[in-house]
């Protein structure tokens, strides 16, 4: 089946270690989105890929980058993780205009120690 | 900007008595207003979708959701609820691009 499948589930690392969160769709969808949700909280968009032109949010911390080497895979690099960073972060991906929905991977839940 | 909220944190329902969950947008168009479903740990499943046409949707797991353009609502419902439906909701408006807004989700317990 088509899908947005995201590697690896859980992921521990450390105060300041950098980490990287990957993200793959069998969808050929132009559009990929980084969402993080703490705990108890909404899904916050940290930025989207429409093809290869990225799309940061305001507000989304220099820590986080992202990367978008094909259609099919993008990561979602952290610099320098901070005890806050700790979430789920999911990944999603749509066509780009129109009447169209978002489907979601199933999260990599991090946990900075 | 948009925004959406969802002024119920957590509701308690009874194993075979109905639910509706509340859902408030703001959006300076046309929106185009989903419904999601996460169990935890895990990810955002599409229960339903709006985006014109027949302001009452039909979605997955018999659950069906109004738009209300006068009252800027998207309130989910589902007749009957079973102990699998116990999970957090979230309500959700899409901008250009697709870019999700989300509402702080409702919590759904779901007692025996």
């Amino acid at each position: 089946d088509a899908m947005v499948i995201q590697n690896p589930r859980y992921q521990v690392t450390q105060f300041g270690k950098p980490v990287t969160l990957s993200c793959s769709q069998t969808l050929n969808h132009n559009v990929m989105y980084w969402y993080q949700q703490k705990s108890s909280q909404a899904p916050k968009l940290l930025f989207h890929y429409y093809d290869k032109d990225f799309n940061n949010e305001a507000d989304t911390p220099d820590n986080f980058q992202s990367r978008r080497p094909n259609t099919s895979f993008c990561f979602l690099d952290i610099r320098s993780p901070g005890l806050g960073d700790a979430a789920m972060y999911l990944c999603a991906t749509s066509r780009p205009t129109g009447a169209t929905e978002a489907f979601f991977g199933q999260g990599t839940r991090l946990t900075v120690v | 900007a948009q925004s959406v909220t969802q002024p119920d944190i957590h509701i308690t329902v009874s194993e075979g008595a109905s639910l509706e969950l509340r859902c408030n947008y703001s959006y300076g168009a046309t929106p185009y207003l989903f419904w999601y479903v996460q169990s935890p740990g895990q990810g955002l499943q599409l229960l339903l979708k709006y985006f014109s046409g027949d302001t009452l949707v039909q979605g997955i797991k018999g659950f069906e959701a109004e738009f209300k353009r006068s009252q800027s609502s998207f309130n989910l419902r589902k007749p009957s609820v079973h102990w699998s439906d116990a999970a957090e909701y979230f309500c959700a408006v899409g901008a250009a691009g697709n870019k999700l807004t989300f509402g702080g989700g409702t919590r759904v317990l779901v007692k025996p």
